[in-house]
């Protein structure tokens, strides 16, 4: 099945520090991606768009085809950043990734 | 504008129960979704609607079934609960051209149990 892959199910680094959510996907055709986030008793916000580039709250994601990945970095983690991240794909027929939980220390 | 509204946010069944979980959409998105969330899992397509008149099987669809009469309502519909239905479920939307641009456009979840 054509799918996204989140290895790391939690992620926990201290505030200040770089952080790197993965995500692999596995698919036949051009991949078009997202990130979504959840906070604490949130509904599911979409965070980036891999089409726009954009930069969000810091967060900035390439979509990289050599190693068909799409990984989330931040330079600088903060404390509100500790959420649950999923990279989705657009199409909805295809599997989501599982999540990465990250916690951020203080 | 609302977005997405599902009823209820929380429910307790009983085996063998039945409900109906509520989603509207005041966007008029012609794509509506249901998916459920399970611990440590990623979002499961249950049913999905391309527009008023029209829906199609996800990825787990057994147990549920679904109607879209209009545009804004997208109910999905629980015969006989089991445990394994136990999840919280999200209801989304999104233009036919928009989960390209702007993605999905979720509601707040209905957090169900049954025991």
């Amino acid at each position: 099945a054509q799918r996204v892959t989140q290895p790391e199910k939690l992620l926990s680094v201290f505030k200040g520090a770089p952080v790197e959510l993965k995500c692999n996907y596995s698919y036949s055709g051009s991949p078009e991606l997202f990130w979504y986030v959840q906070y604490s008793r949130q509904r599911l916000q979409l965070l980036l768009r891999h089409i726009s580039r954009e930069s969000i709250k810091g967060f900035t994601a390439d979509l990289n085809k050599g190693e068909t990945s799409f990984h989330l970095k931040k330079p600088f983690a903060q404390e509100e950043d500790s959420a649950m991240y999923y990279c989705a794909p657009v199409n909805y027929q295809l599997i989501w990734g599982a999540g990465t939980k990250l916690i951020i220390k203080p | 504008n609302a977005g997405v509204t599902q009823t209820p946010k929380f429910r307790i069944l009983k085996i063998g129960q039945s409900m109906t979980l509520q989603c509207t959409q005041d966007m008029n998105h012609n794509y509506m979704y249901w998916y459920r969330q399970d611990p440590g899992m990623g979002l499961k397509l249950i049913y999905y609607s391309v527009g008023a008149g029209i829906t199609d099987k996800g990825e787990v669809p057994n147990g549920y079934n679904v109607s879209r009469s209009t545009t804004e309502d997208f109910p999905l519909r629980l015969e006989l609960a089991a445990p394994s239905q136990t999840s919280v479920y999200f209801c989304a939307s999104s233009n036919q051209d928009s989960p390209r641009g702007y993605g999905y456009t979720f509601g707040s979840g209905t957090r169900l149990t049954v025991v």
